[in-house]
């Protein structure tokens, strides 16, 4: 079945970088668009980023601009988050989804908590 | 960027009430709005896509009406599964993807 688990999540100072990953498996990851949510503490879903099935383009959410970076690894079946310089705003239980084309996201994963903290 | 809005935020029914969410739209998504469902500790659950579409393995007692601007999302008999938050989204006009700020269905 699809499955999606998201990791590397942890706490960190604020300035500082963590990469997440969201390890998929159970559909051909390469027909997929991939999508980064987030969660933070008490607060709604925030889309964070989205990147092409092809990997051809990239989408931010103008907070992250700059400082995250999407990326895809379909040898792996696996989507990146690269988050850089990174504030205590950015706490957030970090979501990984799946979508076909631009269609909602489908299929998501269980998340990872991310605490940036000095 | 189209704002969601959600009402009520807070919702508190009795299992076998019917629950009647709505979200609206800040501009036109025509019928690209869809609705999830979340628990603490769970991952997100599609229910409802394009409008009125119900997700695979999605309960018929689900659905979702709507155009335009605003939208609703029925549960016309809730089970005690059914106590989450459900968030409605678009992906009419992007970036960014928006979420709205989510109805609390409450025992």
């Amino acid at each position: 079945q699809v499955q999606l688990v998201e990791s590397g999540g942890g706490v960190v100072q604020p300035g500082r970088s963590l990469r997440l990953s969201c390890a998929t498996s159970g559909f051909t990851f390469s027909d997929y668009g991939m999508h980064w949510v987030r969660q933070a503490p008490g607060k709604g879903l925030e889309w964070v980023a989205f990147i092409w099935y092809d990997g051809s383009d990239e989408y931010y959410v103008d907070s992250v601009k700059g400082r995250f970076t999407i990326s895809r690894d379909d040898s792996k079946n696996t989507v990146y988050l690269q988050m850089n310089s990174l504030r205590v705003e950015d706490t957030a239980v970090y979501y990984c989804a799946r979508t076909y084309g631009d269609y909602h996201p489908d299929s998501w994963g269980q998340g990872t908590l991310v605490t940036v903290s000095s | 960027e189209i704002v969601l809005t959600q009402s009520p935020a807070i919702l508190s029914l009795s299992p076998g009430d019917r629950a009647t969410l709505s979200c609206r739209a800040s501009q036109s998504v025509s019928k690209y709005l869809a609705w999830y469902q979340h628990k603490p500790g769970q991952a997100p659950r599609l229910l409802i896509y394009d409008a009125s579409n119900r997700a695979t393995g999605i309960p018929a007692r689900f659905s979702g009406s709507g155009s335009g601007t605003d939208f609703t999302l029925t549960i016309s008999s809730l089970e005690p599964e059914d106590f989450a938050v459900y968030y409605c989204h678009q992906r009419n006009t992007w970036p960014p993807f928006t979420f709205g700020p989510g109805t609390k269905v409450d025992l």
